[in-house]
């Protein structure tokens, strides 16, 4: 089974450019998760989508972030403007159900590390 | 304000011995704890879970313990192995099911 795809690896950007980041879950994965990890903290949800409809974007600064998840499958995660703070591991994640079970199922990709210089 | 903590940023055992990871958490409506496991260059797999109506859950050499009281749960690890080197993340259901993590240990088991 093919796992949770992300790209690209690394990034590097000076702030105030914009950043696009993607992904693409196992196939048949009905929940996908967009975190970001900042260094030395733990990840922390950004947007949670079900199919292709949003779950959960309380955590997502809006004024700079956005997402979208098409047809239901691959989704991007894109920065514009990036500042200085937003230097950070940014992991996508699937899961095939929802709720508790779609948290304990959840397979995570190797995440795309952004530096904003 | 972190809701999970994870006091230890690392951890370093003899190989064969038990590994003690510790967690602390500040909100009593948590009611479902998970810990996860992260290899370098790889993202968070989930490990072992608990939820709040037990104290303890074990999974081979892997046994969470919760005591809710203290708001405190730990990982224990025995025997410990060199591949079980790693960052561990303690994690917090909150309401809506999103996790809330600490800010992980890194754990080198020595052989």
């Amino acid at each position: 089974e093919a796992g949770v795809a992300q790209s690209p690896r690394y990034k590097i950007i000076e702030k105030r450019q914009s950043v696009a980041f993607w992904c693409n879950p196992i196939s048949g994965h009905a929940t996908l998760y967009w975190y970001q990890q900042i260094l030395g903290q733990g990840p922390k949800l950004l947007i949670q989508f079900q199919n292709n409809g949003v779950v959960d974007d309380s955590q997502l600064p809006k004024d700079r972030f956005s997402a979208e998840r098409l047809k239901g499958v691959d989704s991007t995660l894109k920065i514009q403007p990036a500042k200085l703070e937003d230097s950070a591991v940014y992991l996508c994640a699937s899961s095939l159900g929802w709720g508790l079970a779609g948290v304990t199922e959840a397979f995570f990709g190797q995440g795309t590390r952004l530096t904003v210089v | 304000d972190q809701q999970v903590k994870q006091n230890s940023p690392s951890l370093s055992v003899q190989e064969g011995r038990i590994s003690i990871l510790n967690c602390d958490y500040t909100n009593s409506m948590f009611d479902y704890f998970l810990w996860y496991k992260k290899y370098p260059a790889e993202g968070p797999t989930f490990l072992i879970s608990i939820s709040s109506i037990k104290d303890k859950n074990e999974d081979g050499r892997f046994t969470v313990f919760l005591n809710k009281s203290a708001k405190h749960l730990s990982l224990h690890i025995v025997p410990s192995q060199p591949g079980d080197s790693a960052v561990y993340f303690c994690a917090a259901l909150e309401y809506g099911n999103k996790l809330v993590f600490g800010a992980g240990t890194i754990l080198r088991v020595k052989s």
